[in-house]
């Protein structure tokens, strides 16, 4: 099956710096990626789809200044928390699209605590 | 919002099979209904999706009802590692479309 792995799986960071969070398609490559949060007790709520070689495309109410998306390549999209703050502590999900196949692929996640 | 209706949480003993529902009443005709389920603090995983017949694979069936209204989702042989949350999501793209993802139902297998 495919795989898709995130990178860190937990991350602690003080309050006003940038965190990076990598999401890899492993044994395929994927033109168009997504990236979800999810609060504690709560559902996942997509954030933005990341698309290979152009701007990605956020969802209503996510600051695409605040949340950089780059996805360079077909198999690495990269989700970039700015000046964070304790109210984006959260789990950062990702999933991948695998052309002809009808299901999205997700990542394990991204713990991410702004202290 | 989310385009589906699901029970907050069921509980099932282990060893039988677990039955969930979905209301999905405002299904297009292009839209097909997917089922993920998400166990504690990892990300979700497919199970299984249909647009008009009855599915099945290795882990579940799914029973779409002939209106395509609603469906239930079946894990005939429930075990205690299919605690998780599940949810039901209609989509029209495949894997091509961001997910919108409702609150789900808690299935809880007891021992």
């Amino acid at each position: 099956g495919a795989v898709v792995s995130q990178h860190p799986s937990r991350v602690i960071c003080k309050s006003g710096t940038s965190v990076k969070i990598e999401c890899r398609s492993l044994d395929f490559q994927a033109t168009t990626m997504f990236w979800y949060r999810q609060f504690p007790k709560q559902s996942l709520m997509l954030m933005a789809t990341s698309n290979e070689g152009s701007k990605a495309t956020y969802e209503q109410g996510v600051e695409k200044d605040k949340f950089l998306i780059n996805h360079a390549s077909l198999t690495l999209s990269t989700l970039t928390v700015t000046s964070a703050h304790p109210e984006d502590s959260s789990f950062y999900i990702c999933s991948a699209d695998r052309t002809g196949v009808d299901e999205q692929f997700f990542g394990p996640g991204t713990r991410l605590t702004v202290l | 919002d989310a385009k589906t209706t699901q029970p907050p949480s069921m509980d099932c003993a282990e060893g039988r099979a677990a039955n969930l529902p979905c209301n999905h009443s405002t299904i297009s005709g292009n839209e097909y209904v997917y089922w993920y389920r998400q166990i504690h603090s990892q990300g979700p995983q497919y199970i299984i999706h249909g647009l008009k017949n009855n599915e099945t694979n290795e882990m579940a069936s799914l029973i779409i009802t002939e209106d395509r209204k609603s469906s239930t989702l079946i894990l005939p042989h429930a075990t205690l590692r299919d605690t998780a949350v599940y949810y039901c999501i209609v989509s029209s793209g495949g894997g091509a479309d961001g997910l919108t993802f409702g609150k789900g139902t808690h299935l809880i297998i007891q021992p």
